[in-house]
């Protein structure tokens, strides 16, 4: 079974550091990867995708993911937090063929002004 | 465009009391259709996904059930409510078909549970 994990449960950053938040799935074969992000009262939105192709994914709002395959790993970055970043990160993966995601625990990142 | 909706927003029942969510999607025909459960540091627990009417898949075993009884209709169950129900339960829509662009999610707002 398909299985991620997010090791950060909680960061707390001071605005304009850089941000990197972990991600490791655990599946052999192909995967599509994702980052959903959840701002506080609002409803929880695809931040970017990987299906194939360039392992350097950019997304909204500045953020960027690499897939390093050979770590099973699909950490997300930002070079500068701003404070409207604070929300809860959560990874996503899902094995091509399965009809649904499998998510991890999620990452509160909280930016102080 | 697309809309998703969920119902009630915020819920507290008692303890073996019966649940009913609804969740409606619009804009789009023949979505797949999922129910997640989020609890506090456990992430989005997938408890069910439709990939048509009357067609539902269960991925963690427990006393809920899901229905969908039109195609933008999926409907979360349950007869008698326990207190490890609490949680907030998000229903999610995607595009039909097996591609990967059936793997990009729509969240709808949610719904609070509170099980007492």
């Amino acid at each position: 079974a398909q299985s991620v994990s997010q090791h950060n449960h909680h960061v707390i950053l001071s605005e304009a550091a850089s941000l990197e938040l972990g991600c490791n799935y655990s599946y052999g074969g192909t995967v599509n990867l994702f980052w959903y992000v959840q701002y506080p009262g609002q409803h929880l939105q695809l931040l970017l995708k990987y299906f194939s192709g360039d392992p350097l994914v950019k997304g909204i709002k500045g953020f960027e993911a690499e897939f390093i395959k050979s770590k099973f790993s699909f950490n997300l970055r930002k070079p500068s937090v701003q404070w409207s970043d604070t929300a809860e990160y959560f990874c996503a993966v899902n094995a091509k063929g399965r009809r649904a995601l499998t998510f991890g625990s999620g990452t509160r990142l909280q930016v102080q002004p | 465009s697309q809309t998703i909706h969920q119902w009630p927003a915020t819920l507290v029942q008692p303890v073996g009391s019966p649940l009913s969510l609804e969740c409606t999607v619009e804009g789009t025909s023949n979505p797949n259709l999922y129910w997640y459960r989020q609890a506090a540091g456990r992430g989005l627990q997938l408890l069910f996904y439709s990939v048509g009417i009357g067609q539902i898949s269960s991925e963690v075993p427990q006393n809920l059930s899901a229905s969908r009884p039109q195609d933008r209709q999926f409907i979360l169950s349950s007869k008698k409510l326990l207190l490890s129900d609490s949680g907030f339960y998000l229903c999610a829509w995607s595009i039909p078909g097996p591609g990967s662009g059936a793997n990009v999610l729509t969240f709808g707002a949610g719904s609070r549970l509170t099980v007492l």
